[in-house]
């Protein structure tokens, strides 16, 4: 079975700075990984997705990650924080071959200081 | 009206009413979810439909009954709720395209349950 460790429940980072955000996962098979965004009182948004094709992954809003299989990582990064990224982000995985179910990680708040 | 959308918005109900809450999809996919999201506690897988039919029940009181009537619309009818019971109910959808299934899941914005 498939899991997802989101290390960090919260992040705060200063306006303009970097963000990251880790993701490990577990799984026995190839996986397909994805980042959803959660702004306060809103459903959750695709924010990008790893389906096997290209390891870096481009999102929206000037996200990005990156599918390393050796560290069983896919950790979402920003270069420069928006006061309007500050949301909560959740990674989650799935794995090919018609499974219905994404497995979500805990979820990482991030605050961003002006 | 585009992708998922969720009725009521938000919901103030006592423990021994009887409310229900709907979900529509607008994109044509075949599978359906319910969600629990609770304060500090992580996203709650409920029930999974595909093709109308329940494929997934995770241990969710009795007193949580969804019905899918058809692959568009999705209901939670609630009965006698706890005041635990409180949180952000979320419905999602996916397309299950056979083996290219990435199971990317669309979400509505969620029905913010109180109960009293």
């Amino acid at each position: 079975a498939q899991s997802v460790t989101q290390l960090g429940s919260h992040v705060s980072v200063s306006e303009g700075a970097l963000v990251l955000l880790r993701c490990n996962y577990s799984s026995s098979v190839p996986p397909y990984l994805f980042w959803y965004v959660q702004y306060p009182n809103q459903g959750l948004q695709l924010l990008l997705k790893y389906t096997s094709a290209a390891t870096l992954v481009k999102g929206i809003n000037g996200f990005e990650a990156e599918f390393k299989k050796s560290e069983t990582s896919f950790h979402l990064t920003k270069p420069s924080a928006h006061m309007s990224d500050a949301a909560e982000y959740f990674c989650a995985v799935s794995t090919q071959g018609g499974s219905e179910k994404l497995v979500f990680g805990k979820g990482t708040k991030l605050t961003v200081n002006p | 009206e585009t992708g998922v959308t969720q009725t009521p918005r938000h919901l103030v109900m006592g423990m021994t009413n009887k409310k229900s809450l709907k979900c529509e999809q607008h994109l044509g996919h075949n599978a359906m979810y319910w969600y629990k999201q609770s304060a500090k506690k992580p996203l709650e897988l409920m029930f999974v439909y595909n093709f109308k039919e329940q494929t997934e029940n995770n241990s969710v009181p009795s007193r949580f009954s969804p019905e899918c009537p058809n692959s568009s619309h999705l209901f939670l009818h609630l009965h006698t709720l706890q005041p635990e019971d409180s949180a952000l109910y979320l419905c999602a959808s996916s397309p299950l395209n056979g083996f290219e299934n990435y199971n990317e899941q669309f979400f509505g914005p969620g029905t913010r349950l109180t109960v009293l």
